[in-house]
């Protein structure tokens, strides 16, 4: 079985532009969660999707928005990119169960120039 | 407030010795605790988890980990480091919001 796949794996992008990562999770694999990772720091949440459904949200402005497809996809989108949103995106899937393992992706390095 | 603390930024250790990395928790409720490794550009490999049960978890790469909820712990730990063990590695917490709380991260150095 294939992990779990982010497109795109960099990113360069501007001040105030916005940009859509995408991730695809392992089969059988209903929840998605989004995580931002600033160098030097450990991930933060931003996200969690389940069944299509916003689970849990943390601490980030409305310019952080995603959304889960029927195939159980994601995609995070960010509108009016700071520099200070330069960071590994990452996502990682599981089942849905609580006590299930979350598995990573590779995770997407976005840059803002 | 739930969190999770990495006490150490790094940590050296001498190849074929024993290695500890630290982890100490503050969450509501049964904690669902987590060990994860990440290489260089790479994504979080999962190592090991506790939910329930015995509170030595045998994980992935010889790596164990003792929860002691008296000390709100979790430390990760192997017998005999190797060079290859050099990576970052982060613990983290599931609360009861199923949201997942990491620490900030230790850098495990393994000398020659």
């Amino acid at each position: 079985d294939a992990g779990v796949t982010q497109s795109p794996t960099h990113l360069i992008k501007t001040r105030g532009q916005h940009v859509t990562l995408r991730c695809s999770p392992i089969s059988g694999h209903k929840s998605v969660s989004w995580y931002q990772q600033v160098l030097g720091q450990g991930p933060q949440f931003i996200f969690q999707y389940y069944e299509k459904e916003e689970r849990g949200r943390g601490n980030f402005p409305d310019r952080f928005s995603a959304r889960q497809f029927p195939n159980y996809s994601s995609e995070l989108n960010v509108n009016a990119l700071l520099l200070g949103d330069s960071a590994l995106y990452l996502c990682a899937t599981m089942t849905g169960v609580p006590t299930d393992t979350q598995y990573f992706g590779p995770g997407t390095r976005l840059t803002v120039l | 407030a739930q969190s999770v603390a990495q006490p150490e930024d790094q940590v050296n250790v001498a190849e074929g010795n024993p290695l500890t990395v630290k982890c100490t928790y503050s969450v509501s409720g049964n904690p669902y605790l987590f060990w994860y490794v990440q290489y260089p550009n790479r994504g979080l490999q999962f190592l090991l988890k506790y939910i329930t049960g015995d509170n030595l978890v045998k994980g992935s790469y010889g790596f164990e980990a003792e929860f002691n909820k008296s000390q709100t712990s979790f430390h990760l730990k192997k017998p005999s480091a190797l060079v290859s063990d050099s990576a970052l590695y982060f613990c983290a917490v599931r609360a009861l919001d199923d949201k997942i709380i990491f620490g900030k991260g230790t850098r495990l150095h393994i000398l020659p």
